[in-house]
């Protein structure tokens, strides 16, 4: 079956770069839209962005100057880089693929991985 | 961007109960409205799309309904494994944007 697992640091320092990635087993990289979403501490989910094979992007505007979501097609990962990070930037951060024949919902979830910003 | 949001915020229910959980978009998004649930420490995971068609797995138990702007999860008999928390999602429009939840515990 389709399984996703998000990597990454999970302490980061305030205004240094957040970077995760997240393997894609069971299904191929290149088809359907690749996606990011976080949680902060006890809150809701916030939509970060997405990617598409193509290599095409959508970001949620209010990180929009601060993110970058790519893909690695060779290792079948995909990646989330959120630059000047702040406190408010931690939280539970998921990949997840994005079914465009189920009305974009992301069907399919990584575990999700704590990254705290603190010094 | 368009704002989501759900009524109640939480709710106490009983094992065998229905449960109704409203979802209400800011601006008209015809059946673009997803619905998840989501247990402590977990992932959410996908149970209605489209407003009212169930995701694979899903027990039948779960339904959907309504389109515009005011949505309805219900659940016709809860179970022990229901007690969770609920998000609707909107994907009429990017930024793609999710109610604040309702927690579902025992009453």
């Amino acid at each position: 079956q389709v399984q996703l697992q998000e990597s990454g640091p999970g302490l980061v320092k305030p205004s240094e770069t957040l970077s995760l990635t997240c393997t894609v087993s069971g299904d191929s990289i290149s088809s359907n839209y690749w996606s990011w979403i976080r949680q902060p501490p006890g809150k809701g989910l916030e939509w970060i962005g997405y990617v598409y094979y193509s290599g095409f992007t959508n970001y949620n505007p209010s990180l929009k100057s601060r993110v970058t979501i790519s893909l690695a097609t060779s290792k079948n990962q995909f990646s989330l880089r959120l630059s000047s990070v702040t406190a408010a930037d931690t939280a539970v951060y998921y990949c997840a693929r994005l079914n465009s024949v189920a009305n974009d919902a992301f069907d399919i979830w990584g575990q999700g991985t704590m990254v705290t910003v603190s010094s | 961007d368009i704002q989501m949001t759900q009524s109640p915020s939480s709710l106490s229910a009983s094992v065998g109960d229905r449960v109704t959980i409203t979802c209400r978009a800011s601006q008209r998004i015809s059946s673009f409205l997803n619905w998840y649930q989501q247990k402590p420490g977990k992932a959410p995971k996908l149970l209605i799309y489209s407003a009212s068609s169930l995701q694979s797995g899903v027990p039948s138990r779960f339904s959907g309904s309504g389109s515009g702007t005011d949505f309805t999860l219900t659940i016709s008999s809860l179970q022990p494994e229901d007690f969770a928390a609920y998000y609707c999602q909107q994907t009429y429009s990017t930024p793609r944007t999710f109610g604040p939840g309702t927690k579902v515990d025992i009453k």
